[in-house]
């Protein structure tokens, strides 16, 4: 299985700061990668997809890089609806396993 | 407005047996592959099976294979997940949710979860 490790685990920060998630894949997955922010209790929400590809309605100071085995999730401004917890999601090969999750919490 | 509704999420005994639905609405139902992805309390998401538009391409992980089954019906627009065999290690939310239409495996819509707890 294609193992997926998140950096950190916790990050805190404050509204205005940019961020930045990491993820890496244990083999290359090219650019089969997914970014997803669950708030508690709620479903997760798709951010971005193919590793860099926005989808529709996310607001652009979210924005997504990297292939092979190496990406990253940044926030430009965080704002305080981004306070949430991040996961990356590879796809390339079953089973699509998730990253461990980035807790977004106020600094 | 698309539109996933989980149902069927119970206490069950270890060992024993649930049948959780999914109710899909505001789509073309059969045109997507459909996922479950499950998340033990206060965990991350585990991917847990899909399955193809027409049913008959199916996958799992390893963990539930041999004891969960994924189908579909299209002509009611839903999704199932049987599970047998439960174990305490199965207790989370389970999710619903599609597959994005042109790249299976990232998931554009989830259902709001249904809770499955195996306890005795």
């Amino acid at each position: 299985d294609i193992q997926m490790t998140q950096s950190p685990s916790t990050l805190s920060a404050s509204v205005g700061d940019r961020v930045t998630i990491t993820c890496r894949a244990s083999q290359s997955i090219v650019s089969w990668l997914a970014w997803y922010q669950q708030k508690p209790g709620k479903a997760p929400n798709l951010l971005i997809n193919r590793a860099s590809s926005l989808e529709s309605g996310v607001p652009s100071r979210f924005s997504g890089s990297g292939s092979g085995t190496e990406f990253t999730l940044t926030i430009s401004s965080l704002q305080p609806d981004d306070f949430a917890t991040y996961y990356c999601q590879q796809y390339k090969t079953i089973p699509y396993i998730f990253g461990q999750g980035t807790k977004l919490e106020v600094k | 407005e698309v539109q996933l509704v989980e149902s069927g999420g119970d206490l069950v005994q270890p060992g024993g047996s649930l049948r959780l639905s999914c109710a899909a609405s505001g789509f073309t139902f059969s045109r997507y592959w459909m996922t479950w992805v499950r998340q033990a309390p206060g965990k991350g998401l585990e991917w847990v099976a899909n399955i193809k538009q027409d049913g008959s391409e199916k996958y799992y992980v390893d963990s539930v294979k041999g004891r969960f089954t994924i189908s579909r019906d299209n002509a009611k627009n839903s999704l199932y997940l049987q599970m047998n065999s439960l174990r305490a290690e199965d207790t989370a939310v389970y999710y619903c949710a599609r597959d994005f239409v042109s790249e299976v495996g990232a998931l554009d819509k989830w259902g709001q979860g249904a809770l499955v707890t195996v306890s005795s």
